[in-house]
Protein backbone atom coordinates (compact mmCIF):
# COMPACT_ATOMS: atom_id res chain seq x y z
CA UNK A 1 0.00 0.00 0.00
CA UNK A 2 1.42 3.68 -0.76
CA UNK A 3 1.86 5.75 2.06
CA UNK A 4 3.24 8.91 3.81
CA UNK A 5 3.91 9.68 7.05
CA UNK A 6 5.25 12.66 8.81
CA UNK A 7 6.66 13.36 11.81
CA UNK A 8 9.11 15.97 13.39
CA UNK A 9 6.41 18.72 14.42
CA UNK A 10 6.12 20.30 17.66
CA UNK A 11 6.16 23.73 19.51
CA UNK A 12 9.08 26.21 18.47
CA UNK A 13 9.98 29.49 19.77
CA UNK A 14 9.97 32.29 17.02
CA UNK A 15 12.96 32.19 15.07
CA UNK A 16 13.25 28.70 15.81
CA UNK A 17 13.63 25.97 13.35
CA UNK A 18 12.43 22.55 13.07
CA UNK A 19 13.03 19.35 10.20
CA UNK A 20 9.82 17.68 9.37
CA UNK A 21 10.30 14.24 7.70
CA UNK A 22 8.16 12.15 5.70
CA UNK A 23 8.49 8.68 5.49
CA UNK A 24 7.19 6.88 2.37
CA UNK A 25 6.28 3.28 2.09
CA UNK A 26 4.93 1.36 -1.08
CA UNK A 27 6.92 3.57 -3.90
CA UNK A 28 10.14 5.28 -4.56
CA UNK A 29 10.28 9.10 -3.01
CA UNK A 30 12.61 9.95 -5.80
CA UNK A 31 10.48 8.73 -8.73
CA UNK A 32 7.88 11.07 -7.95
CA UNK A 33 7.83 15.40 -7.18
CA UNK A 34 7.18 15.15 -4.10
CA UNK A 35 5.45 18.20 -2.08
CA UNK A 36 4.46 19.83 1.18
CA UNK A 37 0.74 22.02 1.90
CA UNK A 38 -0.16 23.47 5.42
CA UNK A 39 -3.20 23.97 6.88
CA UNK A 40 -3.37 27.14 9.77
CA UNK A 41 -5.55 26.20 12.66
CA UNK A 42 -9.46 26.88 10.88
CA UNK A 43 -7.82 27.87 7.34
CA UNK A 44 -7.42 26.41 4.10
CA UNK A 45 -5.07 24.90 2.35
CA UNK A 46 -1.60 26.28 1.35
CA UNK A 47 0.95 25.04 -1.24
CA UNK A 48 4.83 25.48 0.53
CA UNK A 49 7.41 23.43 -1.89
CA UNK A 50 7.86 20.92 -4.46
CA UNK A 51 11.04 18.63 -5.25
CA UNK A 52 10.83 17.69 -8.69
CA UNK A 53 12.59 14.14 -9.48
CA UNK A 54 15.48 15.89 -11.21
CA UNK A 55 16.18 17.83 -8.07
CA UNK A 56 14.58 21.12 -8.67
CA UNK A 57 12.88 23.20 -6.24
CA UNK A 58 10.30 25.46 -5.62
CA UNK A 59 8.79 27.83 -3.06
CA UNK A 60 5.81 29.78 -2.18
CA UNK A 61 7.06 32.97 -1.61
CA UNK A 62 5.69 33.73 1.95
CA UNK A 63 8.52 30.58 2.91
CA UNK A 64 11.26 31.53 0.39
CA UNK A 65 14.88 31.79 2.33
CA UNK A 66 13.38 30.05 5.15
CA UNK A 67 12.24 26.87 4.23
CA UNK A 68 14.73 24.04 2.21
CA UNK A 69 12.83 20.82 0.60
CA UNK A 70 15.00 17.60 -0.06
CA UNK A 71 15.21 14.00 0.14
CA UNK A 72 16.85 11.15 1.13
CA UNK A 73 17.18 7.86 -1.10
CA UNK A 74 18.13 5.63 1.25
CA UNK A 75 15.38 5.93 3.80
CA UNK A 76 12.75 6.44 1.09
CA UNK A 77 12.16 10.20 2.44
CA UNK A 78 11.37 13.85 1.72
CA UNK A 79 12.39 16.32 4.61
CA UNK A 80 11.49 19.92 5.07
CA UNK A 81 14.06 22.39 7.02
CA UNK A 82 12.19 24.91 8.43
CA UNK A 83 13.76 28.33 9.79
CA UNK A 84 13.36 31.47 11.04
CA UNK A 85 9.68 30.49 11.83
CA UNK A 86 6.90 32.72 12.41
CA UNK A 87 3.66 32.98 14.09
CA UNK A 88 2.10 32.57 10.99
CA UNK A 89 4.00 29.56 10.47
CA UNK A 90 1.83 27.56 12.40
CA UNK A 91 0.09 24.93 10.97
CA UNK A 92 -0.51 21.53 9.82
CA UNK A 93 1.75 20.55 7.38
CA UNK A 94 1.41 17.64 5.27
CA UNK A 95 3.76 15.87 2.44
CA UNK A 96 1.85 14.90 -0.80
CA UNK A 97 3.08 12.41 -3.77
CA UNK A 98 2.64 14.21 -6.99
CA UNK A 99 1.46 12.78 -10.22
CA UNK A 100 1.73 14.85 -13.27
CA UNK A 101 0.10 14.84 -17.19
CA UNK A 102 0.07 16.68 -19.88
CA UNK A 103 -3.07 18.57 -21.15
CA UNK A 104 -3.09 20.61 -24.61
CA UNK A 105 0.08 22.92 -23.94
CA UNK A 106 0.46 22.36 -20.18
CA UNK A 107 2.03 19.95 -17.40
CA UNK A 108 -0.96 20.06 -14.88
CA UNK A 109 -0.08 18.46 -11.24
CA UNK A 110 -2.12 17.03 -8.39
CA UNK A 111 -1.26 15.53 -5.10
CA UNK A 112 -2.49 11.80 -5.14
CA UNK A 113 -1.57 10.77 -2.07
CA UNK A 114 -1.16 12.62 1.52
CA UNK A 115 0.10 11.78 4.82
CA UNK A 116 -1.59 12.58 7.61
CA UNK A 117 0.18 15.40 8.21
CA UNK A 118 2.92 16.89 11.71
CA UNK A 119 1.90 20.17 13.51
CA UNK A 120 4.17 22.83 13.84
CA UNK A 121 3.31 25.54 16.81
CA UNK A 122 5.11 29.03 16.73
CA UNK A 123 4.56 30.73 20.03
CA UNK A 124 6.37 32.32 22.62
CA UNK B 1 -7.58 35.76 0.09
CA UNK B 2 -7.43 32.80 -2.27
CA UNK B 3 -6.40 32.96 -5.73
CA UNK B 4 -9.15 30.62 -6.69
CA UNK B 5 -12.63 31.60 -5.04
CA UNK B 6 -15.44 28.81 -3.80
CA UNK B 7 -18.34 29.56 -1.66
CA UNK B 8 -17.39 28.87 1.73
CA UNK B 9 -20.81 26.95 2.07
CA UNK B 10 -23.15 24.72 0.42
CA UNK B 11 -25.82 22.38 2.52
CA UNK B 12 -28.55 20.06 1.13
CA UNK B 13 -30.72 17.33 2.17
CA UNK B 14 -29.46 13.30 1.79
CA UNK B 15 -30.22 12.42 -1.89
CA UNK B 16 -30.20 15.70 -2.78
CA UNK B 17 -27.79 17.21 -5.55
CA UNK B 18 -25.48 19.75 -4.89
CA UNK B 19 -22.80 21.78 -7.24
CA UNK B 20 -20.43 24.31 -5.82
CA UNK B 21 -17.72 26.73 -7.98
CA UNK B 22 -14.40 27.33 -8.59
CA UNK B 23 -13.61 30.83 -10.09
CA UNK B 24 -9.75 31.42 -11.39
CA UNK B 25 -8.74 33.94 -13.69
CA UNK B 26 -7.23 34.15 -16.77
CA UNK B 27 -3.53 33.27 -15.66
CA UNK B 28 -4.70 30.18 -14.31
CA UNK B 29 -8.20 28.02 -15.09
CA UNK B 30 -9.04 30.36 -17.83
CA UNK B 31 -5.48 30.14 -19.34
CA UNK B 32 -5.76 26.38 -19.88
CA UNK B 33 -4.68 24.55 -16.65
CA UNK B 34 -6.81 21.91 -15.25
CA UNK B 35 -9.08 21.72 -11.97
CA UNK B 36 -8.66 18.77 -9.29
CA UNK B 37 -10.72 18.54 -6.07
CA UNK B 38 -10.07 17.39 -2.71
CA UNK B 39 -11.90 16.28 0.11
CA UNK B 40 -10.99 16.61 3.82
CA UNK B 41 -13.27 15.31 6.36
CA UNK B 42 -13.49 16.86 9.61
CA UNK B 43 -10.14 16.01 11.42
CA UNK B 44 -8.66 14.23 8.53
CA UNK B 45 -6.02 14.77 5.72
CA UNK B 46 -7.06 15.95 2.29
CA UNK B 47 -7.88 13.49 -0.28
CA UNK B 48 -7.81 13.33 -3.96
CA UNK B 49 -11.39 13.42 -4.93
CA UNK B 50 -11.13 14.32 -8.42
CA UNK B 51 -8.29 15.07 -10.97
CA UNK B 52 -8.15 16.81 -14.21
CA UNK B 53 -11.11 18.32 -14.20
CA UNK B 54 -13.54 15.67 -14.33
CA UNK B 55 -11.42 12.02 -13.50
CA UNK B 56 -11.93 9.85 -10.38
CA UNK B 57 -9.56 7.60 -8.96
CA UNK B 58 -10.32 4.49 -8.28
CA UNK B 59 -12.53 4.40 -5.34
CA UNK B 60 -14.61 7.41 -5.71
CA UNK B 61 -18.15 7.15 -5.71
CA UNK B 62 -19.20 8.05 -9.21
CA UNK B 63 -21.43 10.24 -7.23
CA UNK B 64 -18.97 12.81 -7.63
CA UNK B 65 -18.26 14.57 -10.96
CA UNK B 66 -16.15 17.68 -12.22
CA UNK B 67 -16.42 19.75 -14.64
CA UNK B 68 -14.75 23.35 -16.22
CA UNK B 69 -15.55 25.97 -18.91
CA UNK B 70 -13.75 28.97 -19.56
CA UNK B 71 -12.34 30.49 -15.72
CA UNK B 72 -14.05 28.09 -13.73
CA UNK B 73 -14.87 24.71 -12.29
CA UNK B 74 -17.75 23.14 -11.01
CA UNK B 75 -18.20 19.78 -8.44
CA UNK B 76 -21.18 18.16 -8.19
CA UNK B 77 -22.45 15.57 -6.01
CA UNK B 78 -25.55 13.70 -6.88
CA UNK B 79 -27.49 11.19 -4.53
CA UNK B 80 -26.06 13.62 -1.16
CA UNK B 81 -25.10 10.72 1.42
CA UNK B 82 -24.48 11.92 5.45
CA UNK B 83 -20.38 10.57 4.82
CA UNK B 84 -19.79 13.64 2.20
CA UNK B 85 -20.04 16.23 5.01
CA UNK B 86 -16.07 17.60 4.39
CA UNK B 87 -14.49 20.53 2.86
CA UNK B 88 -13.60 20.51 -0.60
CA UNK B 89 -11.03 22.38 -2.32
CA UNK B 90 -10.08 23.40 -5.92
CA UNK B 91 -6.61 23.28 -7.09
CA UNK B 92 -5.09 24.40 -10.02
CA UNK B 93 -1.69 26.39 -11.54
CA UNK B 94 -1.59 29.85 -11.49
CA UNK B 95 0.38 31.31 -14.54
CA UNK B 96 1.57 34.56 -12.95
CA UNK B 97 1.96 33.62 -9.37
CA UNK B 98 4.32 30.08 -10.74
CA UNK B 99 2.64 28.59 -7.76
CA UNK B 100 0.37 25.85 -7.09
CA UNK B 101 -2.76 27.11 -5.85
CA UNK B 102 -6.18 26.36 -3.98
CA UNK B 103 -9.49 27.64 -3.57
CA UNK B 104 -10.57 28.72 -0.15
CA UNK B 105 -12.77 25.48 0.64
CA UNK B 106 -16.43 24.32 0.57
CA UNK B 107 -18.14 23.44 3.40
CA UNK B 108 -20.73 20.86 2.90
CA UNK B 109 -23.33 20.08 5.32
CA UNK B 110 -26.23 17.62 4.96
CA UNK B 111 -29.31 18.31 6.88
Amino acid sequence: EVQLEESGGGLVHPGGSLRLSCAGSGFIVNSHYMSWVRQAPGKGLEWVSVIYYGGETFYADSVKGRFTISRETSENTLWLQISNLRTEDTAVYYCARVAGYRSGRFRNYYMDVWGKGTSVTVAS
Amino acid sequence: QSVLTQPPSVSGAPGQRVTFSCTGSTSNIGVGYDVHWYQQLPGRAPKLLIFGNNNRPSGVPDRFSGSKSGTSASLAITGLQAEDEATYYCQSYDHSLSDWVFGGGTQVTVL
